[in-house]
């Protein structure tokens, strides 16, 4: 079973649409990431969470440790946003465990 | 914006032939890492690197890889002799301070192909 899950595995919206991606972990974590990937390959990070909310422009990110579950939200969808989005969490050492991504595809 | 920069994009080897892959992470990090995708799957940590020695590395960092920081601003990945499951994306990332409470930076991505 892989210790970050995410829902769903691929989601396509119409523009201006709300969107959320889910993430559940199943270990103890000290910070939890959400990271967008383009159809390039090259990877940004977007969020890291260890407790509450955080906002940035259209994307809001949120966390709950007791029931060990984010999810990132978009408002007002676009196009642009068609991307795959990954959560990953830190288990109180270096490395990143990731998920296995959430796909996305906004239309016009 | 400092970024992680990555060389190069993409890479062709043959099988048996040994590659490096480089990674010029941000000026003032301290802690580098080095991760690999393969298509279709999630990504993968592979090894993290602080005050020039591994701190800690997954069972795919076998033998076959070592990382090197040969001077102040480089760190490479070599794969001594590749196998075709080799083929992957392999990422660089850089933080400032230890991963666990720091936002990491990645590179584009090195597309390796193993032929």
């Amino acid at each position: 079973k892989n210790e970050v899950e995410q829902s769903p595995q691929n989601l396509t919206a119409q523009e201006g649409e709300f969107i959320t991606i889910n993430c559940s972990y199943s270990v103890g974590i000290s910070a939890l990431h959400w990271l967008q990937q383009h159809p390039g390959g090259g990877i940004v990070s977007l969020f890291m969470l260890s407790s509450g909310k955080k906002k940035h422009g259209r994307l809001i990110a949120t966390i709950n440790i007791q029931e060990k579950h984010s999810s990132l939200h978009i408002t007002a969808s676009h196009p642009r946003d068609s991307a795959v989005y990954i959560c990953a969490v830190n288990r109180g050492t270096d490395k990143l465990i990731f998920g296995t991504g959430t796909r996305l595809q906004v239309f016009p | 914006e400092p970024e992680v920069t990555q060389t190069p994009s993409h890479q062709v080897t043959q099988m048996g032939q040994e590659v490096i892959l480089r990674c010029v992470p941000i000026s003032n990090h301290l802690y580098f890492y080095w991760y690999r995708q393969i298509l279709g799957q999630k990504v993968e940590f592979l090894v993290s690197f602080y005050n020039n020695e591994i701190s800690e590395k997954s069972e795919i960092f076998d033998d076959q890889f070592s990382v090197e920081r040969p001077d102040g601003s480089n760190f490479t990945l070599k794969i001594r002799s590749t196998k075709l499951e080799d083929s992957a994306m392999y990422f660089c990332a850089s933080s400032e301070g230890e991963g666990a409470n720091t936002e990491a930076f990645f590179g584009q991505g090195t597309r390796l192909t193993v032929v």
